[in-house]
């Protein structure tokens, strides 16, 4: 069976810019939760949906958005694009809403704001 | 806002020594979960516990939950190299209507051949 799949794997983009990140769950679940990464720090909670609702949201800005299709897979876009948004940007997939048992994340997109 | 605290913060073991990580926080969790991460990649999950006391083995790891849900432990026994590697402890809410996940900054280990 296929796992979580993120594209892209990298990303370099100017300060201002737009960017749209991209995940598939594992099949059959039907939650994806979005993680920030930066480096040396754990993983900061951003969002999840849950059967395409949104479930909970984290202490990021506005311009962080993200939706979930009939298919379950998921976007997670960001505006205004500032330098502080570099990131290891995590997609994690469950069965259920509640994290109790854990996710299972993709490799994440590696994106660079210059 | 619940915070979970991890030490130590870097670690550099010689191969077939023990260790032990911890994982602290003043909150109370539905579940406390160990993963590990190598560079590049996302977190792989090793365990999940949920019962205050409990103690589970995955071959050479050793995980406990403390008795209060507040607090858990990882120990290695005689490392290996491909141990090396970023350790995250990460809490589940006890609360209802809450779904995130809270995550430790990680322990750093680096097993030495």
């Amino acid at each position: 069976d296929a796992g979580v799949t993120q594209s892209p794997t990298h990303l370099i983009k100017t300060r201002g810019q737009h960017v749209t990140l991209r995940c598939s769950p594992i099949s059959g679940h039907k939650s994806v939760s979005w993680y920030q990464q930066v480096l040396g720090q754990g993983p900061q909670f951003i969002f999840q949906y849950y059967e395409k609702e949104e479930r909970g949201r984290g202490n990021f800005p506005d311009r962080f958005s993200a939706r979930q299709f009939p298919n379950y897979s998921s976007e997670l876009n960001v505006n205004a694009l500032l330098l502080g948004d570099s990131a290891l940007y995590l997609c994690a997939s469950s069965p259920e809403a509640k994290p109790n048992y854990g996710y299972t994340f993709g490799s994440g997109t590696r994106l660079t704001v210059v | 806002t619940q915070l979970l605290e991890q030490s130590p913060q870097f670690l550099s073991i010689q191969e077939g020594e023990n260790l032990t990580v911890y994982c602290n926080s003043s909150s109370v969790f539905s579940s406390l979960q160990w993963y590990r991460q190598e560079p590049g990649e996302g977190p792989v999950l090793l365990v999940t516990v949920v019962t205050g006391g409990e103690v589970k083995k995955l071959k050479r790891l050793t995980f406990q939950f403390g008795d209060a849900r507040k607090d858990s432990s990882l120990h290695i026994t005689a490392a290996q190299t491909g141990d090396t590697g970023l350790y995250l402890c990460a809490g589940a809410p006890q609360m209802a209507g809450s779904y995130q996940l809270t995550f430790g900054k990680g322990t750093k280990l680096s097993v030495i051949p």
